[in-house]
């Protein structure tokens, strides 16, 4: 089945440490994204890339840093600067992030990773 | 800046009831509108979309919401809920220009009682 596949679902750092999460895709999309939920905040933008080598920072990007080296992958890492990174993590994907074309703007999300910070 | 707004933040139904849930959002031009859904336990999923054309469009389990361009508004609507529909409920707004960014509003836990 395609979807996409989020590591590791529970995650625990200290602080000071980096920690990278993990998300994958085998829908052959070219956008994903990576939100942050937390509770009565909704979910914001933290990163988001609409193809391969290339992305652009959301709302909430400071402490973050993400690459796309590869269609299918798009790993996010929370830096120590991160003040506040304990919260539940989203990764998404779409078929684009531009465009009228009705698939383009349909996000397929992930079951996300919570990262608690100790 | 842009903002998408869920007024009711909680809210608690008995089966049967009808439900409407408000969304505003505050940018002025094309946007494409959404609801997602978020199940306990499982994943965020569409729950219906409007990109243009008739302005009350339907999703999955009966669901509905209507769009009003000159209030901004975007609410979602079923006339007899189950308790099947307790979930978190997620109005989002993309903007059609050269941002393409997804805005999410703050959501909103229904919670139906049997």
């Amino acid at each position: 089945d395609g979807g996409i596949t989020q590591s590791p679902k529970y995650l625990f750092r200290k602080e000071g440490q980096n920690v990278t999460l993990s998300c994958e895709q085998n829908l052959n999309h070219d956008a994903m994204y990576w939100y942050r939920q937390d509770p009565g905040q909704g979910l914001r933008l933290i990163y988001y890339s609409q193809i391969v080598n290339d992305f652009q920072k959301g709302d909430i990007a400071e402490g973050y840093s993400v690459s796309r080296e590869k269609k299918e992958s798009f790993p996010l890492t929370v830096t120590s600067a991160q003040k506040n990174p304990t919260a539940f993590y989203l990764c998404a994907s779409s078929l684009g992030a531009s465009g009228f074309d009705s698939g383009a703007n349909v996000l397929t999300f992930g079951a996300g990773s919570r990262l608690t910070v100790l | 800046a842009q903002s998408v707004s869920q007024h009711n933040h909680h809210v608690i139904l008995s089966e049967a009831a009808s439900l409407e849930l408000g969304c505003n959002y505050s940018y002025g031009g094309t946007v494409n509108l959404f609801w997602y859904v978020q199940y306990p336990g499982q994943h965020l999923q569409l729950l219906l979309k409007y990109f243009s054309g008739d302005p009350l469009v339907k999703g999955i389990k009966g669901f509905e919401a209507e769009f009003i361009k000159s209030k901004f508004s975007f609410n979602l609507r079923k006339p007899s809920v189950q308790w099947s529909d307790t979930a978190e409920y997620f109005c989002a707004v993309r903007r059609m220009d050269s941002s393409y960014k997804l805005i999410f509003g703050s959501g909103t836990r229904l919670l139906v009682r049997p």
